[in-house]
């Protein structure tokens, strides 16, 4: 069974531009978060998409945003890009569950660097 | 406010030692969820267990075993006779239970020297 896909792995931009990340679910699973990892920070949410709809968002600013697709994978985007956007940011999806949050299941996550 | 402390940054022991992986977390909710990753080198992130809030029974899975105390909000990960392999990041983290939102700590780097 195929894992979490997401790409690109590593990308490098300039401050000011703008970028998209994509990922690509488990089958079958409905729920995508994605998180940005970081040395100083360690992982923090960003949002999460189940059914196509925006259920969960963490407390990054409105240069982040996300959508995900009738098939289930998802995009980031990132705006205007900052010094401090460079990161790892990973992707993770999720069965549906009646009974509490599912385990996640990451990708290998896309690598951003700012320059 | 939801937040998971690992104050534990760094470990290091030798292999066969017995480790503990600290994490005590907070939150006033009365249901949520508690789990343990793992991310080796390679840097995918591994799920190991999932608990919930209403489930204190500790748990043992082959040299993996995890204390949870709700009386010191701690859920507290022992490897026994460590291995190299062992080595990695691990992260605690806590959800409230709506939707796939985790709140992580900051990580236990491991390092088990052969």
């Amino acid at each position: 069974k195929a894992g979490v896909t997401q790409t690109p792995r590593y990308l490098i931009k300039t401050r000011g531009q703008q970028v998209t990340l994509s990922c690509s679910p488990i089958s079958g699973h409905r729920s995508v978060s994605w998180y940005q990892q970081t040395p100083g920070q360690g992982l923090q949410f960003l949002f999460e998409y189940f059914s196509e709809t925006q259920r969960n968002k963490g407390n990054f600013p409105g240069r982040f945003s996300g959508r995900q697709f009738s098939n289930s994978r998802s995009e980031m985007n990132v705006s205007t890009l900052e010094l401090g956007d460079s990161a790892l940011y990973l992707c993770a999806s999720s069965l549906a569950s009646t009974s509490g949050p599912g385990e996640l299941f990451f990708g290998e996550g896309s690598r951003l660097t700012v320059l | 406010a939801q937040k998971v402390t690992q104050a534990q940054t760094e470990i290091s022991v030798v292999e066969k030692e017995d480790v503990t992986l600290d994490c005590v977390y907070e939150t006033r909710d009365t249901t949520y969820y508690l789990f343990w990753y793992k991310q080796p080198p390679s840097g995918e992130l591994v799920f190991l267990i999932r608990r919930n809030s209403f489930d204190e029974q500790n748990e043992i899975s082959g040299r993996y075993s995890w204390n949870f105390q709700k009386s010191t909000s701690s859920f507290n990960f022992t490897i026994t006779a460590s291995q190299v392999v062992d080595s990695a990041v691990y992260f605690c983290a806590l959800s409230r239970g709506a939707g796939n939102q985790f709140y992580f700590g900051t990580g236990t780097s491991l390092t088990v020297i052969p």
